[in-house]
């Protein structure tokens, strides 16, 4: 089945510094989605991308749509506490479920 | 707040006992999909409901089952629960209603504690 890859991991990066992390897939995906889940809590929608190669932002969150549409990036600048989580992305095609990628945990230290 | 909910937030059981978790979707929302996350792990797909109906199936047990009712409401049944399934129970919707842009959206989780 279709599965999502997501990379890093994890990250631990320093207060102020920005972040780039991206989910790769072997299938195509018309739509992509990326949520942060604080522990304990649902995953929250960040940003939706719905078009090849659309830039969307959100705040000091910044996504990317692939344009080969087997791909997806988010960006964070200048990230602060808060920004702890686990950010997953999820893909999507027309009549079929969406897929999920395993997540990247990131750690913000002060 | 996603506008999906879902109750209880906390439920501690026994092992061997049942259980049922239920989740209303956002206005609108058409589709009711269930998750399971253990302690530090991914998003685990369950089941698929649309419009009463089931969609589609995941890696859901035997022992687990679900509807959803004619007003979209939808419950997961626990059965003979066992200490591995304590868990991160989501429930997300979405429209899933013929366009091409569906997006989901997620609760806020039910935590089971089986001991």
């Amino acid at each position: 089945g279709q599965q999502l890859n997501q990379s890093p991991q994890s990250m631990f990066i320093q207060e102020g510094e920005d972040v780039s992390m991206n989910c790769t897939s072997s299938s195509i995906f018309n739509t992509w989605l990326w949520y942060k889940q604080d522990p304990g809590e649902g995953p929250v929608l960040l940003i939706a991308l719905y078009k090849a190669g659309e830039l969307t932002s959100n705040g000091r969150l910044t996504a990317q749509f692939g344009i080969t549409r087997k791909d997806s990036f988010l960006n964070i600048s200048a990230s602060i506490p808060s920004d702890v989580g686990i950010y997953f992305c999820a893909g999507h095609n027309y009549g079929q479920n969406f897929v999920f990628g395993p997540g990247t945990r990131l750690s913000v230290l002060p | 707040d996603s506008g999906v909910t879902q109750t209880p937030k906390h439920l501690i059981t026994a092992t061997g006992q049942r259980v049922t978790l239920r989740c209303s979707p956002r206005s609108g929302d058409l589709s009711v999909y269930w998750y399971q996350q253990s302690l530090d792990q991914g998003l685990q797909f369950l089941i698929q409901y649309y419009n009463g109906e089931e969609r589609a199936k995941g890696n859901i047990l035997e022992r687990f089952s679900a509807q959803q009712f004619p007003d979209l409401h939808s419950e997961l049944n626990l059965s003979s629960l066992e200490l591995g399934d304590s868990a991160l129970y989501f429930c997300a919707s979405s429209v899933a209603g013929g366009t091409s842009t569906d997006t989901q959206y997620f609760g806020p989780g039910t935590r089971l504690t089986v001991l």
